[in-house]
């Protein structure tokens, strides 16, 4: 069966310091991978989304960057952190090359907080 | 107008209810619908899924949608104090044009 890894769990960092976060799939290959950000109160807001590797989609312009160097790896960074970058991150996935419809399956997030 | 709307709740009730979860959206070129269950500090859990118009029945949950109203839900049969969470519909073209509703709240009381 196909899991989703994502690390960490929390993390709090200063204004102006730099973020990376991590995100492994297994159990599948060639998935869509996508990074979402849920703000208290708000639905989920798509950031980035993956067909491929190096192929990266940004769908809000803003301060944060995403890369796919392997397969199933999927990292979100940021050179300098903003104090409205705190939030809860998701990283997702869905089946590729199959049906444009297929659900996607969520990791278990990583709550962010910039101080 | 937002594309997909949710009563954000909160919504309690006791133990054994039937609960009904609703959301409305905007665009008919919509074909896919879910719900998820997401639970405090965790990740959205995939709970049903569907593209037709129609009832989908999976255990004590039951998902109906109302294409020509524009309208889905989410029905819980017998809720249990562990459905407690919030609710998220998504609705979309796909899994890349997907647009969430704000969550609903809710609370089984023992």
């Amino acid at each position: 069966s196909q899991t989703i890894h994502q690390w960490p769990a929390t993390l709090v960092q200063p204004v102006g310091s730099p973020l990376s976060l991590e995100c492994t799939v297994e159990g599948t290959s060639n998935p869509n991978l996508y990074w979402y950000r849920q703000a208290a109160g708000r639905g989920l807001q798509l950031l980035f989304y993956s067909v491929g590797i190096g192929q990266i989609s940004s769908e809000v312009p803003q301060n944060l960057s995403a890369s796919r160097p392997q397969d199933r790896q999927f990292i979100l960074s940021s050179k300098k952190l903003l104090l409205s970058d705190s939030g809860f991150y998701l990283c997702a996935w869905s089946v590729s090359g199959g049906p444009y419809n297929s659900p996607l399956h969520f990791g278990n997030g990583t709550r962010l907080t910039v101080t | 107008q937002k594309e997909v709307e949710q009563d954000p709740g909160p919504l309690s009730v006791p133990e054994g209810a039937i609960v009904s979860l609703n959301c409305t959206y905007s665009n008919s070129a919509f074909q896919y619908f879910m719900w998820y269950r997401q639970y405090s500090r965790k990740g959205p859990e995939l709970l049903m899924y569907t593209y037709s118009s129609g009832n989908k029945e999976d255990g004590r949950f039951t998902a109906q949608v109302d294409k020509s109203s524009k309208y889905i839900s989410l029905f819980i049969r017998d809720s249990q104090p562990s459905d407690s969470a919030t609710y998220l519909c998504a609705i979309g073209q796909g899994a890349q044009k997907l647009v969430f509703g704000q969550g609903t709240r809710l609370t089984i009381n023992p």
